[in-house]
């Protein structure tokens, strides 16, 4: 049972364009929502964070928004760096059977063409 | 202020054998939880600690792994016997609080063969 999932496996973007990365969730408990990004042998890193009482979430280039009638975030990169260029991962908590922990998706490879 | 650190990064065993993986959680950090990652996947919950009991490990298969976090701090988590279908990244996480942002650590790869 995937509770969240990122149906995107890859997705190339040229430098300074936007970059939309999607995630969807089933679970109605999942009340925080994070984006992680990872790096080739390191461990991920926590890149923004919604709370489920806010629908958008601003730090610097990146804004995370959260349509919670759909079950869907999104993490928006603009403009695109080639430094940008990660596994992207969506991860959600909350109360239940989810407290104390995070479910992640399986990831999104973004790259970011100079 | 250090980050959590995993050892050993790299592991290469037989089948059957043992395995050991190591970590030092970010200090102050009462939460600590043991992730494992499969190629192409995100990672997957196997423990949850508080302090040092474990509160969460209903994703453990309990017949061949095994962790524990002594005094609280440092927790290890072993495999015996390793299987090939074990093959993955196991990546240690802390934070302050039970419903926070985590902290990675590096990962420990193991490859079993």
């Amino acid at each position: 049972d995937q509770q969240v999932k990122q149906n995107s496996p890859s997705l190339s973007v040229q430098e300074g364009r936007i970059s939309i990365l999607n995630c969807d969730y089933t679970n109605s408990m999942f009340d925080y929502f994070l984006w992680y990004k990872k790096y080739p042998a390191e461990g991920p890193t926590f890149l923004i964070s919604i709370s489920s009482i806010k629908d958008k979430n601003e730090d610097g280039r990146f804004t995370v928004f959260l349509n919670k009638s759909a079950k869907h975030l999104s993490l928006h990169i603009v403009p695109s760096q080639p430094g940008d260029s990660a596994v992207y991962f969506c991860a959600a908590g909350g109360g239940g059977t989810s407290y104390g922990k995070l479910t992640f998706g399986q990831g999104t490879i973004l790259t970011v063409h100079p | 202020e250090a980050g959590v650190v995993q050892s050993p990064r790299y592991k290469i065993i037989e089948k059957k054998q043992p395995v050991a993986f190591w970590c030092n959680p970010i200090s102050g950090h009462n939460t600590l939880y043991w992730y494992r990652q499969n190629l192409g996947q995100g990672p997957e919950l196997l423990i949850r600690y508080e302090n040092e009991e474990a509160v969460d490990d209903s994703q453990l298969p309990k017949d061949r792994f095994s962790a524990e976090r002594l005094k609280g701090v440092d927790s290890t988590l072993k495999i015996q016997p390793a299987e090939l279908g074990d093959s993955a990244v196991y990546l240690c996480a802390s934070s302050w609080v039970a419903a926070g942002e985590l902290f990675f650590g590096e990962g420990s790869r193991l490859t079993v063969l």
